[in-house]
């Protein structure tokens, strides 16, 4: 079993819309939990980064929240754009050995 | 201020051969860590260098190694390559002296192809 799992693994939304991310996790205790935008052949770029004592971060139109109680974390984007499909991929950072721990990601599509 | 870069960009190679891929850390980073991601999937950590040194290893054969330099940039070198191998490899770097909630920052991987 994965220890970030992520849903959905795809989603389809109109330009100016908004739209959540989930992401569930396993790993406890964590460093941070983190999201990263990825284009397609590109390389991930940080959106947020969220220790165990915060509930939100917002990067513009991007917000993402944590629950440390039920394990989960959203993603949510305001007044999507074209620029916006990517894969956006949570990541939890193990205390103990250092080493971030990658969701499979979730694949959005903006159509306008 | 350049990023992180890696190189090459593409790289097609058949069963057996060998392979090094390249990574140049962001100014002032030290730490580099290599992930493969295959299509699909999120990066899958391979290991980490820092003074030169593997600090830690991923879930991969020995037939996957590394090199940190005096420079800080790295090698990624894959032997015996499998048609397995035909992923995206990333590199990226940090610095460990910092914060530990700061990012990690990616280059835009390698493409490697395997026929």
């Amino acid at each position: 079993k994965n220890q970030v799992e992520q849903s959905p693994q795809s989603l389809i939304i109109l330009e100016g819309k908004n739209c959540t991310l989930q992401c569930n996790y396993t790993v406890s205790p964590f460093s941070n939990l983190r999201w990263y935008k990825q284009d397609t052949g590109r390389g991930p770029v940080s959106l947020t980064i969220m220790t165990f004592s915060e509930n939100t971060k917002s990067n513009g139109r991007y917000t993402a929240t944590l629950d440390a109680d039920t394990k989960q974390s959203s993603l949510h984007i305001t007044a999507s754009q074209l620029s916006d499909s990517a894969s956006y991929i949570c990541v939890v950072s193990d205390p103990y050995s250092d080493k971030l721990i990658f969701g499979t990601g979730t694949r959005l599509q903006v159509f306008p | 201020d350049a990023g992180v870069t890696q190189s090459p960009t593409h790289l097609i190679k058949t069963r057996g051969q060998q392979v090094t891929l390249r990574c140049s850390p962001k100014s002032g980073h030290d730490t580099v860590s290599w992930y493969q991601q295959a299509l699909g999937q999120g990066p899958q950590f391979i290991f980490q260098y820092y003074e030169e040194e593997e600090r830690q290893r991923g879930n991969f054969p020995d037939r996957f190694s590394g090199h940190q330099f005096p420079n800080y940039s790295s090698e990624l070198n894959v032997n015996a390559l499998l048609l397995g191998d035909s992923a995206l490899y990333l590199c990226a770097s940090s610095f460990q002296g910092g914060d530990s909630n700061q990012p990690q920052h990616f280059g835009d991987g390698t493409r490697l192809s395997i026929l």
